[in-house]
């Protein structure tokens, strides 16, 4: 089956511009995660979903930063009024969920944004 | 809080060289240790992990131990090749964390010589 899979692949916005990264998770994966890699670091927690319940916002730098999962599957995250220190790679990845035993993440390939 | 500590890169190793990467964490409950590796242009893929202490992961002739007495979940090969030329990230999980978010090392760069 597919991976986990995300659009855009490249991004980039002007400062000031509004984005929106879409992230479609494996088919049946009730966990959703996204994550924030800047250049040369590890990837940082932004948040996390069970379904469509967004449980744990606790990564997200700022309040321009926006996710959501509406019908438990695609998850948009959303960037209002990009800033220069938002250029990252955003990666989503989706796990079974449930016990311990399906707690496997699955990235997708990223999106790399570019501010300019 | 929960971190992760990797050695700084580049690793340069000559093909069929022993390789370690050092890892060591910070927890303050009960974490499942991963190392993650990017391949050039390819996402992130799981290469190994151990949920509980002394538990050895192993994949593809990379091993690693988690040891909780020293905190560590070093990566080790015996073999090296040049496909291996990777970034390797070690990672944790804190199952007191119900979300099993992944707390990541900074990454260590591998590239193996022909």
């Amino acid at each position: 089956g597919a991976g986990v899979s995300q659009s855009p692949r490249y991004k980039v916005a002007k400062r000031g511009q509004d984005v929106a990264l879409r992230c479609d998770p494996i088919s049946g994966h009730v966990s959703l995660f996204w994550y924030q890699q800047a250049l040369g670091q590890g990837p940082e927690f932004l948040t996390y979903f069970q379904n469509e319940a967004q449980l744990d916002k606790s990564g997200l730098p700022s309040d321009r930063f926006f996710a959501e999962r509406p019908e438990g599957s695609v998850s948009t995250l959303k960037i209002q009024r990009t800033q220069q220190e938002d250029s990252a790679v955003y990666l989503c990845a989706s796990s079974l969920g449930g016990d311990l035993s399906s707690y496997e993440q699955y990235f997708g390939p990223g999106t790399r944004l570019t501010v300019t | 809080g929960n971190s992760v500590t990797q050695m700084e890169g580049p690793v340069t190793l000559s093909e069929e060289a022993f390789l370690t990467i050092n890892c060591t964490y910070t927890a303050t409950g009960y974490p499942s240790l991963f190392w993650y590796v990017q391949y050039p242009g390819e996402g992130l893929q799981l290469l190994l992990k151990a949920t509980k202490a002394d538990d050895k992961g192993s994949n593809k002739g990379f091993e690693a131990t988690y040891r909780k007495e020293t905190t560590s979940f070093h990566l080790e090969k015996g073999s090296v090749q040049v496909s291996d030329s990777a970034v390797y990230f070690c990672a944790l999980s804190d199952r007191k964390d119900s979300s099993y978010k992944l707390i990541f090392g900074s990454g260590t760069r591998l590239l193996v010589r022909p």
